[in-house]
């Protein structure tokens, strides 16, 4: 079945440093590829996203891109600030009509001032 | 626009009971869906509906159901509770069923 797997964490920088937060999924024909962000106390909210390969996805100075060789999206920011701080999910969707997400574990980023 | 409601925002319950939760998508949106999070499994999907019908399921055992309603509002209960089924149950809306999804903030469900 689909599967999704995130690096492990916590992850903690300090403010202004570079992010990367690796992601790889297994799935069966063309899925789409989500980022998502939990913030304490709150539901999910959608960062970015890539419905097809090669797509680069951005937000609130993230990125990410579709790739299909290496069947990852990794999520990347150049300068990470404290209000970053925050669970981050990794996510697809199969390819069809399907809603159902299936989800990377998580990884907690804290960002120290 | 409004976003996702879920309500309650907190339950507590003992062993044994059931919990109806509720869940209000966004305007216009008629695709739900229901997760639920906990530390150790993290992010599980239960089931979506569409248009009054159950469009897909994930492997939860038959105790949780859902349903919803023609305003597209969603219900899911929840019978014979377990400790286990302590967690943040997360409600979904999306305009069609394959559409980017809207979370809201989660009903947290505390069994003792």
């Amino acid at each position: 079945g689909d599967s999704v797997t995130q690096m492990e964490g916590p992850v903690t920088l300090s403010e202004e440093a570079f992010l990367t937060i690796n992601c790889t999924y297994t799935a069966t024909g063309y899925p789409s590829l989500f980022w998502y962000v939990q913030y304490p106390g709150e539901g999910l909210q959608l960062l970015l996203k890539a419905t097809k390969a090669d797509d680069k996805g951005s937000n609130k100075g993230f990125e990410a891109t579709y790739r299909k060789e290496t069947t990852s999206f990794h999520l990347e920011k150049g300068s990470v600030q404290v209000s970053d701080s925050a669970v981050y999910f990794c996510a697809l969707s199969a390819s069809g009509a399907n809603s159902k997400l299936t989800f990377g574990k998580g990884i907690t980023l804290s960002v120290r001032p | 626009k409004a976003g996702v409601t879920q309500t309650p925002r907190y339950l507590i319950k003992t062993r044994g009971q059931q919990v109806t939760l509720s869940c209000s998508p966004i305007s216009g949106h008629r695709s739900v869906s229901w997760y639920q999070q906990t530390p150790g499994q993290g992010l599980q999907f239960l089931f979506e509906y569409f248009s009054e019908t159950q469009r897909n399921k994930g492997n939860f055992p038959g105790r949780f159901s859902g349903r919803q309603f023609s305003n597209s509002r969603s219900e899911m209960n929840v019978s014979t509770l377990e400790l286990g089924d302590s967690a943040l149950y997360l409600c979904a809306s999306s305009a069609r069923s394959y559409n980017e999804q809207f979370f809201g903030p989660g009903t947290r469900l505390t069994v003792l």
